[in-house]
């Protein structure tokens, strides 16, 4: 099956530092990735949809400016977290859609292991 | 505000037996529902959907109901493995995106 990586898998930063999240696409190109956030007990939250060669689109509530993302290739879409603080302290995770089979099935979506962020 | 609700943080079911998933929506326009599965370090992996015109979809082992009135989907699991201890996401699909449940831990005890 299709497989997305992302590095790190865990990290820890300082207050006031940024740290940026890859997410890969490994066997397959991906016009569309998504980043999603996890809370502890809470569910999987959309942050934003990223689509290759454009801006991404951001949910209410999400700061664009603090969560930089980008997606220069269809096999790679970062996902900066900008002058992060402990309240960012969560498990990143993100899925990208197959571009061979944009229009078909929907739950195409195939997602990456996460990534532990711990903001001290 | 949360669309999708898992109840149930945990259940612990013993190896043979069904397992029984729950999951409640807030909103009767939603029309695709999907779980998914996800072990430790992993990404979620998907499961089983169902559209709302249907109110069944079987898969081996795994079937998912979907009672409308009442806005209610399920999981039945039988007979329940070790191998499926993990943890299990409703989501439903509209407006070109996903919501998800908060997840609910399953354990399949030998």
């Amino acid at each position: 099956g299709a497989v997305v990586s992302q590095h790190p898998s865990w990290v820890i930063c300082k207050s006031g530092t940024s740290v940026k999240i890859e997410c890969r696409s490994l066997d397959f190109q991906a016009t569309t990735m998504f980043w999603y956030r996890q809370f502890p007990k809470q569910s999987l939250m959309l942050m934003a949809t990223s689509n290759e060669g454009s801006k991404a689109t951001y949910e209410q509530g999400v700061e664009k400016d603090k969560f930089l993302i980008n997606h220069a290739s269809l096999t790679l879409s970062t996902l900066t977290v900008t002058s992060a603080h402990p309240e960012d302290s969560s498990f990143y995770i993100c899925s990208a859609r197959d571009r061979g089979l944009a229009g078909g099935l929907i739950y195409e979506q195939f997602f990456g292991p996460g990534t532990r962020l711990t903001v001290l | 505000d949360q669309q999708v609700k898992q109840n149930s943080p945990s259940l612990s079911v013993q190896e043979g037996r069904i397992s029984i998933l729950n999951c409640d929506y807030t909103n009767s326009m939603f029309d695709y529902f999907l779980w998914y599965k996800k072990y430790p370090a992993e990404g979620p992996t998907f499961l089983i959907s169902i559209s709302s015109i249907k109110d069944k979809n079987e898969d081996g082992r795994f079937t998912v109901f979907l009672n409308k009135s009442a806005k209610h989907l399920s999981l039945h699991i039988v007979p329940s493995q070790p191998g499926d201890s993990a943890v299990y996401f409703c989501a439903v699909y509209t407006g070109n995106q996903f919501y998800f449940g908060t997840g609910t831990s399953l354990t399949v005890i030998p």
